[in-house]
């Protein structure tokens, strides 16, 4: 089944203790995105890969950091985590040439930092 | 800047009835997709219906519908024949690409839809 999994789905940690969000698509997607959704603010890019070894920020890049060594893995990093980042963080991906077509979306991982 | 705009917060409708969400958006560009999500009590992100902003005919799955106005940059969702399932958060949203490469989805604030039995 094409799918994008996240682990975990949900997290309870304190600040400043290093987490990290895995994403994982099986669709041979060379676009990977990750999001955080706050009420009231809809859904917001933190970064995006177009490729293995490629990354760029998003429109809230501070606080994260991320990684693309293989094509089919994207972890979301928060190394020193606030309580500002509690939210909930969805993965995203894409064959390139159809980001503006369509994004397959994870389920969800419920973070919250106190 | 906002360049997605959904203006009702909340709505409600009676199972059966119709409903229809509002959103604008802003775009320099000629050529793009739009699209509606729905977001039910699972969290799950899900693909309602997707419009060619090139196409003149508005886009029709099933039951939702759009109301497409590219001179207007409109894009309104209309949900016939609602059922309890439909009720969830909706998002509008459109892919901003920036020089062909990130398509990230900028996604309007939401309305959540109450289905009333």
């Amino acid at each position: 089944e094409a799918q994008v999994t996240q682990n975990p789905r949900y997290l309870i940690t304190v600040t400043g203790k290093k987490l990290t969000v895995t994403c994982s698509q099986n669709m041979n997607h060379e676009y990977m995105s990750w999001y955080r959704q706050d009420p009231g603010l809809g859904l917001r890019q933190i970064y995006y890969s177009m490729n293995v070894e490629v990354t760029d920020k998003g429109d809230v890049p501070e606080g994260y950091k991320v990684s693309r060594k293989e094509k089919r893995n994207f972890p979301l990093i928060l190394e020193s985590p606030s309580p500002n980042q509690t939210s909930l963080y969805f993965c995203a991906s894409s064959l390139k040439d159809r980001a503006a077509y369509e994004q397959y979306f994870g389920p969800g991982t419920r973070l919250t930092v106190t | 800047a906002q360049t997605v705009t959904q203006s009702q917060p909340e709505m409600s409708v009676q199972e059966a009835e119709t409903v229809t969400l509002s959103c604008t958006y802003d775009t320099s560009e000629s050529d793009y997709y739009l699209f509606w999500y729905k977001q039910p009590p699972s969290r799950q992100m899900i693909l309602v219906i997707r419009q060619e902003a090139y196409k003149q005919q508005n886009a029709t799955e099933n039951r939702f519908s759009v109301n497409f106005q590219k001179a207007a940059k409109s894009f309104s969702l209309k949900i016939s024949d609602s059922q309890l399932g439909d009720a969830a958060m909706y998002f509008c949203a459109f892919p901003r690409g920036s020089g062909g490469s990130n398509y990230k989805l900028t996604f309007g604030k939401g309305t959540l839809l109450t289905v009333n039995p």
